[in-house]
């Protein structure tokens, strides 16, 4: 069995100032870890992964995560907020045959000028 | 450039109304998978299949029922709508495992 929880479903920072979205995930298996987003009426977008090599990944747009299996945490964090970030933000989790992919209920992070 | 096709954008049946989805993918990806999106609740996993004619359970299979005949295409099947299967279907493919998702544009089904 996996799951997945995000700590927060909606976070606001101003713009400039650090984001950090909280994941944290359970898997009787070594997970696959991965972020997407959500943009307003557009299609999911894949932010970065991580699949058992460097435990800090660096994605698209600034965004990094890194995995600590000691805490079971996969946090998101970018170090300035730019008004474009502003959308829904998904942690996922693959655990069994790499094929069953749980989704975490999303956080919705607002930027604020 | 790669693409997942939803047939539909926005459908509204009756209770009771056997409702099919589609969803065809022109990458020739293994994986194809159904979810649901409802506010606060992420994404839910109805089924996935691995390969033609193979299917598998996910969280939330109830009520659904999938086809897969020919790789590029995956169906989800409402055998008989109810009003809490309103919700945003999203269909979703990838080459294998543990690659990334390609996701369609979702269908926005109601039911009354």
């Amino acid at each position: 069995a996996q799951s997945v929880t995000q700590l927060d479903s909606h976070v606001s920072v101003s713009e400039g100032t650090p984001v950090l979205l909280r994941c944290n995930y359970s898997s009787s298996y070594s997970p696959s870890l991965f972020w997407y987003v959500q943009h307003p009426n557009k299609g999911l977008q894949l932010l970065l992964k991580y699949t058992s090599a460097a435990t800090l990944v660096k994605g698209i747009n600034g965004f990094e995560a890194e995995f600590k299996k000691s805490e079971t945490s996969f946090h998101l964090t970018k170090p300035s907020a730019h008004m474009s970030d502003a959308a829904e933000y998904f942690c996922v989790v693959s655990g069994w045959a790499g094929n069953m992919l749980t989704f975490g209920g999303g956080t919705r992070l607002m930027v604020k000028p | 450039d790669v693409k997942v096709t939803q047939s539909s954008r926005y459908l509204v049946k009756r209770t009771g109304e056997k409702v099919f989805l589609e969803c065809v993918q022109d990458m020739d990806h293994e994986n194809m998978f159904w979810y649901r999106q409802d506010p606060g609740l992420g994404l839910r996993l109805i089924y996935f299949s691995y390969d033609v004619k193979m299917k598998e359970k996910g969280d939330i299979p109830e009520g659904y029922s999938v086809s897969r005949e020919k790789k590029e295409r995956f169906s989800l099947i409402l055998e008989s709508a109810s009003t809490n299967q309103t919700s945003m279907y999203l269909c979703a493919s990838r080459p294998g495992q543990n690659e990334k998702l390609f996701f369609g544009s979702g269908t926005q089904l109601s039911v009354l």
